[in-house]
C-alpha cells in the first residue's frame, strides 16, 4: 500500500522557471491538500481539494496553481519560481469527517 | 488570523521522565485537535486526536483539552530517545479538515 506518493523528492529551480510537483494517493480519499513548511515554521496550507474537479485556495496560494481531474491525483504547479518559494512541500490526503491527514514524504524545492 | 501557538523548545527531558507539550489556539469555534509527530527530515504522522474536553489516553500518550482556556496539551510518559522529534499541534477550525498547524515543539530525550 503506497499511501501518498510525491515526486520529485528534490529539485533546484532557477528564478522564473516553472515546474509541477506530482502527488498521487491510492487510499480513495476525497480530500487532498498541499502544504509548505519553512524552517522552524508550521505547515501552511497552499491549496486543497474536496473531490475531483473541486479545488480552493488555502492560506498561501499566491504563485501556485492546482488541478484535480481524478480522485487519485493532485498536482501543484509553480509558475515563475521565486526564492520565496524555497521550501519543503507536503501533499496530504484525508477522509471526510476525520482530521487525520496522511502525508507524502515531501518535496524539497530550492529556487536560486 | 487563526493561530496555533507552541513553544518551539527544545524541550529536553531525561529518559523515563514525563514530557509535557503545550499548545494554545485562537479560534473558539474549533472542534477537533490533533498532535502530529515529525522526525527530522520526515513527514508528519498523527499520534493523537481529541474532540472533547478532558483527557484521552493512548499507550504512553495522553492528550488533554480545555476548550474554555483554548488549550491543548500532550503528555508523554516514560519518554524514550525514540520520542525525540518535533511535535506539531493542529486544530481543525471546521470544514474540510483544513488543519492549522503550530510551528512545533522540538523534544529531545536524552539517555
Amino acid at each position: 500500500n503506497a499511501g501518498v506518493t510525491q515526486t520529485p523528492k528534490f529539485r533546484i529551480l532557477k528564478i522564473g522557471q516553472s515546474m509541477t510537483l506530482q502527488c498521487t494517493q491510492d487510499m480513495n480519499h476525497n480530500y487532498m491538500y498541499w502544504y509548505r513548511q519553512d524552517p522552524g515554521m508550521g505547515l501552511k496550507l497552499i491549496y486543497y481539494s474536496v473531490g475531483a474537479g473541486i479545488t480552493d485556495k488555502g492560506e498561501v496560494p499566491n504563485g501556485y496553481n492546482v488541478s484535480r481531474s481524478t480522485t487519485e491525483d493532485f498536482p501543484l504547479r509553480l509558475e515563475l519560481a521565486a526564492p520565496s518559494q524555497t521550501s519543503v512541500y507536503f501533499c496530504a490526503s484525508g477522509l471526510v469527517g476525520t482530521g487525520e491527514l496522511f502525508f507524502g514524504e515531501g518535496s524539497r524545492l530550492t529556487v536560486l | 488570523q487563526k493561530e496555533v501557538e507552541q513553544n518551539s523548545g527544545p524541550l529536553s527531558v531525561p529518559e523515563g521522565a514525563i514530557a509535557s507539550l503545550n499548545c494554545t489556539y485562537s479560534d473558539r469555534v474549533s472542534q477537533s485537535f490533533f498532535w502530529y509527530r515529525q522526525y527530522s527530515g520526515k513527514s508528519p504522522e498523527l499520534i493523537m486526536s481529541i474532540y472533547s474536553n478532558g483527557d484521552k489516553e493512548d499507550g504512553r500518550f495522553t492528550a488533554q483539552l480545555n476548550k474554555a482556556s483554548q488549550y491543548v496539551s500532550l503528555l508523554i510518559r516514560d519518554s524514550q530517545p525514540s520520542d525525540s522529534a518535533t511535535y506539531l499541534c493542529a486544530v481543525n477550525p471546521g470544514g474540510y479538515n483544513k488543519l492549522i498547524f503550530g510551528a512545533g515543539t522540538r523534544l529531545a530525550v536524552h539517555p
